[in-house]
């Protein structure tokens, strides 16, 4: 059973459009995240949830918008895409803060064009 | 302050050989330190991670050696095999973790 599964994997779309990425994780943690990798491979944390309550917004564009229905999924829904939107987005969670062991999605990479 | 810088951006080592990779912050509230290794195509995995109140940890042939006064701490692979080419990440954390700029390793056979 994979531990934190995201969709899609792949994501190709042209400027303007709104997309949404979808994470889900069984490992019963109450605290998850959103990362963006850039082409660089710099990891920078965009947002964390614990137990659906936003705790971490980092500087990021308000088109990026999370939204946690409950403790074990949290979606990532963005509005009107840049290209320098394109970026490998990683999902994780791990069991209480960031403290501690983060378990990391196998992440979806999102070209827009 | 808040970043962590990682050195050497890339690291070629030969099959058998041991492969350092350094870290160093800033802030001093930063009380968790990971290593993450990443495959192509994969999300990063956590490798091993220590905490400021021990100077070493090992697991296996992993080590991170920690040094608080100089705020630095390191990653070694000892006995380095083809297996371990990947990317490795150092971290660094307090209510977040803030990552270094990744090495690429290549264990050549």
């Amino acid at each position: 059973d994979t531990a934190v599964s995201q969709t899609p994997k792949y994501l190709v779309t042209q400027m303007g459009n709104d997309k949404s990425i979808k994470c889900e994780q069984n490992l019963g943690h109450d605290t998850m995240y959103w990362y963006k990798q850039d082409s660089k491979k710099f990891l920078k944390i965009m947002f964390s949830y614990n137990n659906k309550e936003l705790i971490i917004n980092e500087t990021v564009p308000n088109r990026f918008s999370p939204k946690s229905p409950d403790k074990a999924h949290l979606n990532l829904h963005i509005n009107s895409l840049e290209l320098g939107d394109s970026a490998v987005y990683f999902c994780a969670s791990s069991p209480w803060t960031l403290n501690t062991e983060a378990f990391f999605g196998q992440g979806t990479r999102l070209t827009v064009v | 302050q808040q970043q962590v810088k990682q050195s050497p951006q890339s690291l070629i080592v030969q099959k058998g050989g041991i492969s350092i990779i350094n870290c160093a912050y800033e802030n001093t509230a930063f009380d968790y330190f990971p290593w993450y290794q990443q495959f192509p195509g994969k999300g990063p995995a956590l490798l091993i991670a220590i905490r400021p109140d021990v100077s070493e940890k090992k697991e296996g042939r992993f080590t991170i050696s920690f040094n608080k006064s100089a705020k630095q701490f390191s990653l070694h692979i000892m006995d380095s095999q083809p297996g371990d080419s990947a990317t490795y990440f150092c971290a660094a954390g307090f209510q977040k973790l803030v990552f270094g700029t990744g090495t690429r390793l290549l264990v050549s056979p």
